[in-house]
Formats: structure tokens, C-alpha cells, sequence
């Protein structure tokens, strides 16, 4: 079956520009992650969804970041008036079960350049 | 202070040969669970193994196996007959809260590059 997808797999934009970063999880998956990754380091938690409201988004660094996921299901996070040190790779994430070893499912990622 | 601790930057194995990769962990909870991740230079972070700290036995998976010492909060991955393939950077991370780990984010370490020479 398809797995995480995310899109775009890169994206260029300017200082001051929106983004928006778009997560289509595992069909049937009720939970949804949102992780950083800059370079040379681990990822980084912003914002956990279970079906449609944000459970936990301690990780978000500033109001400049949001995310929603209004039907459950494919998310969007977005970043207003980027800054050069919002560059990263932004990951999703998705899982099913809430058991101890509940399995979250990487997307491939998507490669955020601020210029 | 961290909370996973990954102190070898890089590592080299010859293929065929075993290899451990370290991991260190800081939490007050009792419950809680560790994770290894694999990342590829494709970037997808690809799951391993778990272990659920109320867990007696190291976990096993294939290939890969968890060294768990629970007293000296280590939780070391261990590689059996490495491959090419298995040349990637290796994250392990943890989750706090709920039975084992079952609620909440991953907290990840800053990762391991290995290197599988031929």
C-alpha cells in the first residue's frame, strides 16, 4: 500500500514568503506528526494530531508556524514570513495504533530552502 | 540537557562483522519507550526495533537486536553480520508517557553515520 507522501519534495522561497507543506498520511492512520530536521541533527517535534485537533503542538517554535488537518486526514503545515533559519527538511509522520509499540511511518520529507 | 545521547558521530564496520551503535537516555518517567530509526540518504527515516522500558527481554528484530540496560539507561542497537546496504545515519529516539511509551512525540538523538566498508 502507499505509504506517507508529502509535497513538494523541495521548496525554494524568499525571506518574508508563505509556505504551505502538505502531509497525506497512511489511509486509515487517526495520528499525524509533524517533525524538524536541520542539518547534521535528530528530528524535532512541532505538532501531533489525533483525527482533527492538534493533541499537542509544545514543538511549534513560533506563531509563525501552523498546522491544520480539518477532515482527519492529509495535513497541511504552514509557515508565514519564513526566515532563513526555517530552512530544514519538515517530515510527517503517521500511525495508527496507540499501543507501546505504536509504529510511526515517515514521509520522505520536504526540503525547505529560505533564500 | 539531552535527553538521547548518541555519542559516536561516525562509525566504520566491515562487512559481514557486528556492530554497536550507542545510545544513552535521561527520564524521571518509569514508562517509557525506545525507538532506532534508519535514514538512508533518501531521507525517509525507516523504523527498527522498540523496546518498552517494562520490557525484560532485549528486543529483536531480524538482524538487529537491543541491548537494554535499564540501571545505566542504555539502550545500544546492535547490527549482526552487517551489510552494504546498511550504510545510513541511525537515530534513536524515545517516547515518554503512557504504558511503555504509548503516548507521544518521538524525541530524537543528534544520530550515528555508519559507514559498511566492503
Amino acid at each position: 500500500g502507499a505509504g506517507v507522501s508529502q509535497t513538494p519534495s523541495n521548496k525554494v522561497t524568499e525571506k518574508g514568503k508563505y509556505v504551505e507543506l502538505r502531509c497525506d498520511p497512511i489511509s486509515g492512520h487517526t495520528a499525524l506528526y509533524w517533525y524538524r530536521q536541520s542539518l547534521g541533527q535528530g528530528p524535532e517535534f512541532l505538532i501531533y494530531f489525533q483525527g482533527t485537533g492538534a493533541a499537542d503542538d509544545s514543538g511549534l517554535p513560533n506563531d509563525r508556524f501552523f498546522a491544520v488537518r480539518p477532515e482527519g486526514s492529509v495535513s497541511t503545515l504552514k509557515i508565514q514570513r519564513t526566515e532563513r533559519g526555517d530552512s530544514a527538511v519538515y517530515l510527517c509522520a503517521s500511525s495508527f495504533s496507540r499501543g507501546p509499540q505504536e509504529t510511526q511511518y515517515f514521509g520522505p520529507g520536504t526540503r525547505l530552502l529560505v533564500l | 540537557a539531552q535527553k538521547i545521547t548518541q555519542t559516536q558521530p561516525g562509525m566504520f564496520v566491515q562487512e559481514k562483522e557486528a556492530v554497536t551503535l550507542d545510545c544513552t537516555y535521561d527520564t524521571s518517567d518509569q514508562s517509557y519507550g525506545l525507538f532506532w530509526y534508519k535514514q538512508p540518504s533518501s531521507g525517509e527515516m525507516i523504523f527498527l526495533i522498540y523496546q518498552g522500558s517494562y520490557d525484560e527481554q532485549n528486543a529483536t528484530e531480524g538482524r538487529y537486536s537491543l541491548n537494554f540496560q535499564k540501571a545505566r539507561k542504555s539502550a545500544n542497537l546492535v547490527i549482526s553480520a552487517s551489510q552494504l546496504g546498511d550504510s545510513a545515519m541511525y537515530f534513536c529516539a524515545m517516547r515518554e508517557g503512557g504504558y511503555g511509551g504509548s503516548q507521544g512525540n518521538l524525541i530524537f538523538g543528534k544520530g550515528t553515520k555508519l559507514s559498511v566498508k566492503p
